[in-house]
């Protein structure tokens, strides 16, 4: 049980194109979902906070207009990064709220923009 | 000075070995403490979720919260090659989504045959 996908797993986009990634509690509803951004051999770093039919939550520095993120059912959040550059080149990890303070993640989305 | 510490690592095993990783924290409104486990290129799993102090048991697993120190523990008996990863301890104020974890940067493990 508590299975996250995330789709896709693997993108390569053009500079100045946008990126749209979907993830989905499988099993389970998710009232709450998060998005994650990590860099290689670092630690998590929290984008924004997802509630189902209501706006994102986005942490301090996190461009909203860039990170668009929309939490339409309780099984689907999806992350849109805007109009890309190399520098949002990075592996993107979702998680969905179990109930309680426990999280379950998605298996992550690598992406590089060229 | 960050709410949670733990140590990077790079921690290196032989097969078998006992495994201690460990987390320190400095806000006493923590109660809920969670451990995942972290492969390479892959999204966290959930691993042990535990609540105020006391130990938890799973399999070769052992979950060991000390409120009264700020401290946590993870204990992996007889650690396996397939152990190899980055764990990442997480705690919350709440029993709730609403309340956000806050993570360790994460220990990187190997187990060596």
């Amino acid at each position: 049980g508590a299975v996250v996908s995330q789709h896709p797993s693997w993108v390569i986009c053009k500079s100045g194109t946008s990126v749209k990634i979907e993830c989905r509690s499988l099993d389970f509803q998710a009232t709450t979902m998060f998005w994650y951004r990590q860099f290689p051999k670092q630690s998590l770093m929290l984008m924004a906070t997802s509630n189902e039919g209501s706006k994102a939550t986005y942490e301090q520095g996190v461009e909203k207009d860039k990170f668009l993120i929309n939490h339409a059912s309780l099984t689907l959040s999806t992350l849109t990064v805007t109009s890309a550059h190399p520098e949002d080149s990075s592996f993107y990890i979702c998680s969905a709220g179990g109930g309680g303070a426990e999280q379950y993640f998605g298996p992550g989305t690598r992406l590089t923009v060229t | 000075q960050k709410e949670v510490e733990q140590d990077p690592g790079p921690l290196s095993v032989p097969e078998g070995a006992i495994v201690s990783l460990n987390c320190t924290y400095s806000n006493s409104a923590f109660q809920y403490f969670m451990w995942y486990r972290q492969y390479s290129r892959k999204g966290p799993e959930l691993l042990m979720y535990t609540y105020s102090s006391g130990n938890k048991e799973d399999g070769r697993f052992t979950a060991q919260v000390d409120k009264s120190s700020k401290y946590i523990s993870l204990f992996i008996r007889d650690s396996q090659p397939s152990d190899s990863a980055t764990y990442l301890c997480a705690m919350s104020a709440m029993n709730t989504n609403a309340g956000k974890s806050t993570f360790g940067d994460g220990t990187t493990l190997t187990v060596k045959p």
